[in-house]
């Protein structure tokens, strides 16, 4: 089974733009989360999807948003970027069974330099 | 706030002796406590992971040892190898719905482990 597939890996960006990330989870997982990697904050939670619904999110301004697709596949987007912004995004899935507790297995990320 | 504290913060041990992370939690409502193991340029792996309702989990040289009047949980590496170099996260999933996703998942700040030869 194929795993958490990231697009793309690498990405450099200047402040004030805007980028999109994708995440496409394993098959057969209906829920995708977004968690952003840094060296000071370490891994800190952006949102969940599930049933392309918005379920969980954390504290991040709203310029970080994110959608889920009927297939379960996810983009997340910041806008106006900033320095800060530059991190590992990573995304991972899980199958969310009825009891609610499920592994999260992780992309490779996508790691984002903004200049 | 951090919801679950991890340490050390690096460690560096020798070529067969044990690894020993730890990690405290407050939320008593956590129900599931897993261990991702993270190489450069790699996302996090499951490693292994513990529910409360036992004390202790084993998976080949791993172990997850769970005191939960303590609130406090720990990965124990046997015989470490020098390919276990990387950064270990212990994590806990934040209070849900019952019968919801699994939503956020709080991790440890990380150990960055070095097995020497």
């Amino acid at each position: 089974k194929a795993g958490v597939t990231q697009t793309p890996r690498y990405l450099i960006k200047t402040r004030g733009q805007q980028v999109t990330l994708s995440c496409s989870p394993i098959s057969g997982h209906r829920s995708v989360s977004w968690y952003q990697q840094t060296p000071g904050q370490g891994l800190q939670f952006l949102f969940e999807y599930f049933s392309e619904t918005q379920r969980n999110k954390g504290n991040f301004p709203g310029r970080f948003s994110g959608r889920q697709f009927s297939n379960s596949r996810s983009e997340m987007n910041v806008s106006t970027l900033e320095l800060g912004d530059s991190a590992l995004y990573l995304c991972a899935s899980s199958y969310a069974s009825i009891s609610g507790q499920e592994t999260q297995y992780f992309g490779p990320g996508t790691r984002l330099l903004v200049l | 706030q951090q919801q679950v504290k991890q340490s050390p913060q690096s460690l560096i041990v020798q070529k067969g002796g044990i690894s020993i992370i730890n990690c405290a939690y407050e939320n008593t409502a956590f129900d599931y406590f897993p261990w991702y193991q993270q190489f450069p340029g790699k996302g996090p792996a499951l490693l292994i992971a513990i529910r409360p309702d036992v004390s202790e989990k084993k998976e080949g040289r791993f172990t997850i040892s769970f005191n939960k009047s303590a609130k406090q949980f720990s990965l124990h590496i046997m015989d470490s190898q020098p390919g276990d170099s990387a950064t270990y996260f212990c994590a806990a999933p934040g209070t849900r719905d019952r019968g919801s996703t699994l939503g956020r998942l709080y991790f440890g700040r990380g150990t960055q482990l070095t097995v020497w030869p």
